[in-house]
């Protein structure tokens, strides 16, 4: 059974700082990992996929890798900001169909100006 | 702006009632899931329809059945609902399978009291 593991649950940061989120998982045998945000009360906003061939993506600001065999992802967010302030979910997908995303908890960011 | 649409925002229902919470996906997008996230948890995979069949299902009882109709909305239904029912509800809807990113709605707020 997949298992993720998202460590620290929360995290404080002045402004401008980088955010370094962690993300593991037990089986390795995944099709994609996606990072998610999630503001309070609402609903998930996709920030980045994986497929499980790549070891990398970025957009803007954010960039997300991919360890598939020692079961770890890591999201950086460069020069924090306020409005980064929110809690960011990974997930995992278990194969080509993606009859499901496996989540892991969460980490609760905030970013103090 | 993900254009997964659902309703209510918010309900309130007593132990042993049932209720329906309804979905809105993007047009092309055939395939929709049903996630339940617990305060302060992840979301848990409930089921997944794809073109109006269940093709995926999560560790719930049969009391949560759901119907995916062929104009991209969906519906969950959750019969004799319990307190632990209690729980933020969120669909996503993606394009085809697994390798593309799924775009949740903002959630329905079920309180069982």
């Amino acid at each position: 059974k997949q298992e993720v593991t998202q460590i620290p649950a929360a995290l404080s940061v002045p402004e401008g700082e980088n955010l370094v989120l962690n993300c593991s998982f037990t089986d390795s045998a995944i099709y994609n990992l996606q990072w998610f945000r999630q503001d309070p009360g609402k609903g998930l906003t996709s920030l980045l996929l994986i497929q499980s061939s790549q070891r990398e993506q970025t957009s803007g600001r954010l960039n997300a890798s991919l360890d598939k065999s020692s079961g770890r992802s890591t999201l950086y967010i460069a020069a924090s900001q306020p409005g980064d302030s929110a809690t960011y979910l990974c997930a995992v997908s278990a194969g080509a169909a993606g009859n499901k995303l496996t989540f892991g908890g969460g980490t609760r960011v905030l970013v103090k100006p | 702006e993900t254009g997964v649409t659902q309703s209510p925002t918010h309900l309130i229902k007593t132990r042993g009632q049932q209720v329906t919470l309804r979905c809105s996906s993007q047009s092309g997008h055939n395939t929709v899931s049903w996630y339940q996230q617990a305060l302060g948890q992840g979301p848990q995979f409930i089921f997944q329809y794809y073109r109006e069949e269940e093709n995926g299902r999560g560790n719930f009882p049969p009391r949560f059945s759901g119907l995916q109709f062929p104009n991209y909305s969906s519906e969950l239904n959750v019969n004799a609902l319990e307190l632990d029912d209690s729980a933020l509800y969120l669909c996503a809807s993606r394009v085809g399978g697994g390798a593309y990113t799924q775009y949740f709605g903002p959630g329905t707020r079920l309180t069982v009291l």
